[in-house]
């Protein structure tokens, strides 16, 4: 079965620190595998996505992530963190079959300190 | 091309009431999901239409009917509702193509049972 977990459902950084969020899935295929970013008050659009074209996956707003199957992670990167980028960040990995369901982890709050 | 739109925005209802929660997508897409929002529950689908003329059920469906209209629209109702229902509400679709297409999200409902 499929699954993802995102280690530190809460992870705080100061403005210009490096952000790393954490994401590690389980999956008996291929995974097609997901970021995505949810604002106060808002609901939830796409970071980034790794589709298996390339292991390093660039998204907006300066996030990147790295496909690494040998440590089935997906960790998801940031340089500098800006003060805008405090919000909710979900990982989730497509389902197999055609129905285009998501399994979601539980999500990690990224708060960024002055 | 306004995307995935929701309506209402925000809801009171007293336990008991009933209530149907409208959502559309302009995009042609042909799958459509239900989710809802609870803190350090992630998203949980209720219910997914993976085609026009097709609906299933997700994780937590109890408590919910849904009905795919046409290929636009998408609406989730509440025939009697409780407490445990109150949460935000995400509607969401995809193209239902390639696994690594990805869903799109309309902004919520936020709903309050009283």
């Amino acid at each position: 079965a499929q699954s993802v977990t995102q280690l530190g459902s809460h992870v705080s950084v100061s403005e210009g620190a490096l952000v790393l969020l954490r994401c590690n899935y389980s999956s008996s295929v291929p995974p097609y595998l997901f970021w995505y970013v949810q604002y106060p008050n808002q609901g939830l659009q796409l970071l980034l996505k790794y589709t298996s074209a390339a292991t390093l996956v660039k998204g907006i707003n300066g996030f990147e992530a790295e496909f690494k199957k040998s440590e089935t992670s997906f960790h998801l990167t940031k340089p500098s963190a800006h003060m805008s980028d405090a919000a909710e960040y979900f990982c989730a990995v497509s389902l197999a079959g055609n129905n285009r369901k998501l399994i979601w982890g539980l999500g990690t709050s990224l708060a960024v300190n002055p | 091309n306004a995307g995935v739109t929701q309506t209402p925005k925000f809801q009171v209802l007293k336990t008991g009431q009933s209530m149907t929660l409208q959502c559309a997508q302009d995009m042609n897409h042909n799958s459509m999901y239900w989710y809802r929002q609870d803190p350090g529950m992630g998203l949980r689908l209720i219910y997914y239409s993976a085609s026009e003329g097709t609906t299933d059920k997700g994780e937590v469906p109890n408590g919910y009917n849904v009905s795919r209209l046409n290929k636009r629209e998408f609406s989730l109702r509440l025939e009697s509702a409780a407490p445990s229902q109150t949460s935000v509400y995400f509607c969401a679709s995809n193209s239902g193509g390639s696994l690594y297409y990805e869903q799109y999200f309309g902004p919520g409902t936020r709903l309050t049972v009283t």
